[in-house]
């Protein structure tokens, strides 16, 4: 079945720059989605359709796209951005939905 | 204002099927383009995508739970249900449901607060 791979961990000090990455084969073709997950907290969405930032997210969360692999980079990196992060897109032909593994990120 | 409450038993026993109920506020299942998806989490791990149904009653599974798991929704109520069988304690997690929009892809936003099942006897 289809995967998406994360990095297990990243870690910045304040307000240094983070990226996380997922690499997945169906990627090129398919939008990926970003959620950031506070302790004890649901998911919240920060980016869509690879790129795009919902209305309350900060400016400083941004997504990209190269290939199979797509980033989220957040920018001057705050304390409260310390949470787990996890990908999500399709499988190539649209079928089912897929997570990637998640990545923590520490904040030093 | 979007919504979504998750309810259902916190502890089953194994073999026993798991229903959860999804509703939601804020929203109409009949709106061309809405959906409502469930998403699963291990304590400790990661999200797990389980399914989803469109506001066509269109409806998808994951392949690797296909055979256990049934989604059915009820506009008047503004409810989703799903239906989990043959439990097992490596089914243990918290569940969730999620407002979902289809523009070709998925994405899910915003999210329920989650209801943890323990699996166990």
């Amino acid at each position: 079945s289809y995967e998406l791979t994360q990095p297990p961990s990243v870690s910045v000090s304040p307000g240094q720059t983070a990226r996380i990455t997922c690499s997945g084969d169906a990627l090129p073709k398919q939008y990926a989605y970003w959620y950031q997950q506070k302790p004890g907290q649901a998911p919240v969405l920060v980016i869509y359709k690879d790129s795009e930032r919902p209305s309350g997210i900060p400016e400083r969360f941004s997504g990209s796209s190269s290939g199979t692999t797509v980033t989220l980079t957040i920018s001057g990196v705050q304390a409260e951005d310390e949470a787990d992060y996890y990908c999500q897109s399709a499988d190539s032909s649209g079928t089912y939905e897929v997570f990637g593994g998640g990545t923590k990120l520490t904040v030093l | 204002q979007i919504t979504l409450k998750e309810s259902g038993p916190t502890l089953v026993k194994p073999t026993q099927t798991l229903t959860l109920t999804c509703t939601f506020s804020g929203f109409s299942l009949s709106t061309s383009g809405v959906g409502v998806g469930w998403i699963r989490q291990p304590p400790g791990k990661a999200l797990e995508w389980l399914a989803l149904i469109y506001w066509n009653d269109d409806k998808r599974y994951s392949p690797s739970l296909k055979s256990r798991l049934t989604i059915t929704k009820d506009t008047s109520k503004n409810q989703v249900v799903l239906t989990m069988t043959n439990m097992d304690p490596v089914d243990t997690a918290t569940y969730y449901c999620a407002h979902s929009t289809n523009s070709g892809t998925n994405w899910f936003d915003p999210w329920g607060q989650g209801t943890l099942v323990t699996v166990s006897s």
